[in-house]
């Protein structure tokens, strides 16, 4: 059980193009999803907060406008880069848990290349 | 403001050796919950522990094991007989009670034959 999928695996744009990527929980209700960034040897840095139904709540220095997260159902939120730059290039993961969860399941993760 | 510290960068043993990653936390809740996670070179986070901030209780999964002492804040994770697949990065992670994680920087551990 608590398994989370991501989509894509792997993603290479040009410069200036949006990508979307996904994050299923596929046996259980997410009530919550987190995105994280990891850049290459480095940990992992929380980006935003999702609720089911609610607008999703930014850390410090992340910009919302930059990284559109939505969470229309308990089973998949979306976070779309826009207008990607090669800076935006890292490895984001998700995350989801239950409301009756204190363990948070982890995606497998998206690569993200920008040219 | 919550803190996750895991001073060793990288630990190097030889397999079937011992190895004990060290996590210092800190934070101001009463109620916090610890967890470690392992990062093979895939990139896949997999959860190994929680523990929550009334059990101090030690716990034993295999060749794995953790020591969690709320006197010193930490949680350690100690793998007993090391093997080549344990090789990866492990994270000591730290959370409240909305469930948001602060990571600790990460140890890696190489394991050679």
């Amino acid at each position: 059980g608590a398994v989370v999928s991501q989509h894509p695996s792997w993603v290479i744009c040009k410069s200036g193009t949006s990508v979307k990527i996904e994050c299923r929980s596929l046996d259980f209700q997410a009530t919550t999803m987190f995105w994280y960034r990891q850049f290459p040897k480095q940990s992992l840095m929380l980006m935003a907060t999702s609720n089911e139904g609610s607008k999703a709540t930014y850390e410090q220095g992340v910009e919302k406008d930059k990284f559109l997260i939505n969470h229309a159902s308990l089973t998949l939120s979306t976070l779309t880069v826009t207008s990607a730059h090669p800076e935006d290039s890292s490895f984001y993961i998700c995350s989801a848990r239950s409301a009756a969860q204190e363990t948070q399941y982890f995606g497998p993760g998206t690569r993200l290349l920008v040219l | 403001a919550q803190k996750v510290t895991q001073a060793q960068t990288e630990i190097s043993v030889v397999e079937k050796e011992d190895v004990t990653l060290d996590c210092v936390y800190e934070t101001r809740d009463t109620t916090y919950y610890l967890f470690w996670y392992k990062q093979p070179p895939s990139g896949e986070l997999v959860f190994l522990i929680r523990r929550n901030s009334f059990d101090e209780q030690n716990e034993i999964s295999g060749r794995y094991s953790w020591n969690f002492q709320k006197s010193t804040s930490s949680f350690n994770f100690t793998i007993t007989a090391s093997q080549v697949v344990d090789s990866a990065v492990y994270f000591c992670a730290l959370s409240d009670s909305w469930g948001k994680l602060q990571f600790g920087a990460g140890t890696q551990v190489v394991v050679t034959p």
